[in-house]
This record gives C-alpha cells, sequence and structure tokens, in this order.
C-alpha cells in the first residue's frame, strides 16, 4: 500500500541552526501538506502547497519556514533559524484531487531543538 | 469558519466496554468529517470518514461514526473495546470549500486508555 515516508525520524538541532525535513508524498496524489504537533497539543495545520506553489499558510508559517518541491518527488520544510518553541512532531500528508478524499499522513519527524 | 471540538480530553473503559469519543463540529456548510487514530510515537491513520453519502459511517478496527446534524456531532464508537485501541483520537473537518487546499482542522484530541 503506498504511503507518506518522512526522513529523517528524529532530529536534534542546535539553536539558530537550519533544519531540512523532507516528505515523500503518495506518487499520484496532487495537494500538500505539513502539520506540526506540539508536545501534549493539538495537530496544526502549517502551509499545503498545490501546482507547485503555497495555496495557503497559517500564521505559524512565517518567513522562518519555507517549503519546496524540489524534483517532483520530494516534499521538503525548511525551518531556518530554529528556536526552542519550534521542538514539536512534524507531519507530511498528501491528497488526491477531490473534495471528499482523505489525507494520508507520514510518521512524523520529531524535531528537537536544544 | 470550521472547527471541531472534541470533549474530555482522557477517555478511560474497561476491556470489551462500549467506546464512545465526542466531537461537536461548527460549520456554516455541510462539513467533510474524519477521524484519526495515533498510535504512541506513530502517525496519524485514517479510521474513517463522513463525506454525505451516509450518516452511519463504518471504519476500519470496528470503529464507526454517526453524523447528526440536528446535534452538529459526529461521535466515534466502538462496540467492545480491546487493548490494542489505546491510543489518540483526532476528529478533524476539512475546510473545503472556504479554501481549495482542503486544509484539515483538528479538535483537541482524546487519549483512550483501555483496562484489563
Amino acid at each position: 500500500e503506498p504511503e507518506v515516508t518522512q526522513t529523517p525520524s528524529h532530529q536534534v538541532t542546535q539553536m539558530g541552526q537550519e533544519v531540512i525535513l523532507r516528505c515523500v508524498p503518495i506518487s499520484n496524489h496532487l495537494y500538500f501538506y505539513w502539520y506540526r504537533q506540539i508536545l501534549g497539543q493539538k495537530v496544526e495545520f502549517l502551509v499545503s502547497f498545490y501546482n507547485n506553489e503555497i495555496s495557503e499558510k497559517s500564521e505559524i508559517f512565517d518567513d522562518q519556514f519555507s517549503v519546496e518541491r524540489p524534483d517532483g518527488s520530494n516534499f521538503t520544510l525548511k525551518i531556518r533559524s530554529t528556536k526552542l518553541e519550534d521542538s514539536a512532531m512534524y507531519f507530511c500528508a498528501s491528497r488526491k484531487q477531490g473534495v471528499n478524499t482523505e489525507a494520508f499522513f507520514g510518521q512524523g519527524t520529531r524535531l528537537t531543538v536544544v | 469558519a470550521q472547527s471541531v471540538t472534541q470533549l474530555g480530553s482522557h477517555v478511560s473503559v474497561s476491556e470489551g466496554a462500549l467506546v464512545l469519543l465526542r466531537c461537536n463540529y461548527s460549520s456554516s456548510v455541510p462539513p467533510y468529517l474524519f477521524w484519526y487514530v495515533q498510535y504512541p510515537n506513530q502517525g496519524l491513520q485514517l479510521l474513517l470518514k463522513y463525506t454525505s453519502a451516509a450518516t452511519l459511517v463504518k471504519g476500519i478496527n470496528g470503529f464507526e461514526a454517526e453524523f447528526k446534524k440536528s446535534e452538529t456531532s459526529f461521535h466515534l464508537t466502538k462496540p467492545s473495546a480491546h487493548m490494542s485501541d489505546a491510543a489518540e483520537y483526532f476528529c478533524a473537518v476539512s475546510d473545503w470549500p472556504y479554501n481549495q487546499g482542503g486544509k484539515l482542522i483538528f479538535g483537541q484530541g482524546t487519549e483512550l486508555s483501555v483496562k484489563p
């Protein structure tokens, strides 16, 4: 069964460093998303991506964040100048075309900023 | 704007007992609703979805949910809990048609514990 894959599963970085979280969405999906879940809190939307551009972003997704689909298969989230409060589980998701299609989530990348 | 509220951040049941996890939604248009499960240290897995085809939706692992428009509810149930059902459960609503991207808006989550 096709699945969304994320790498790495766990990333530890020093405050102020840049990190890139990687995702391979399901191949025939057209919508891509990043969500995050701070420990003990609910899952929050960060950004959606469609047709090679951002279709929507949340207030969390400021200039510190960027997304890219560099080669037609990977979908990356870059976080510049990481802060302690960026520590969270980051989930990538993808979805087929269609209003009632469900999003498939990856296993997540646990980012720890020290 | 759409939103979901999950009543009860933690629910504890005995093995074999009925599981009832509550979700209420707010939407000015017919909603697309989902239940996801998150096992420890894992990602989110779809349990079931409501897309207006039928009000009673059956999902994986014996779970089902009933859409009740009059109560703006989409509660998740399972007749008999199993130890393996212990996990965190999230109710979510798609924000389509307000945004074509159709992002999910999640509830706070309910942690289900199952006692032997």
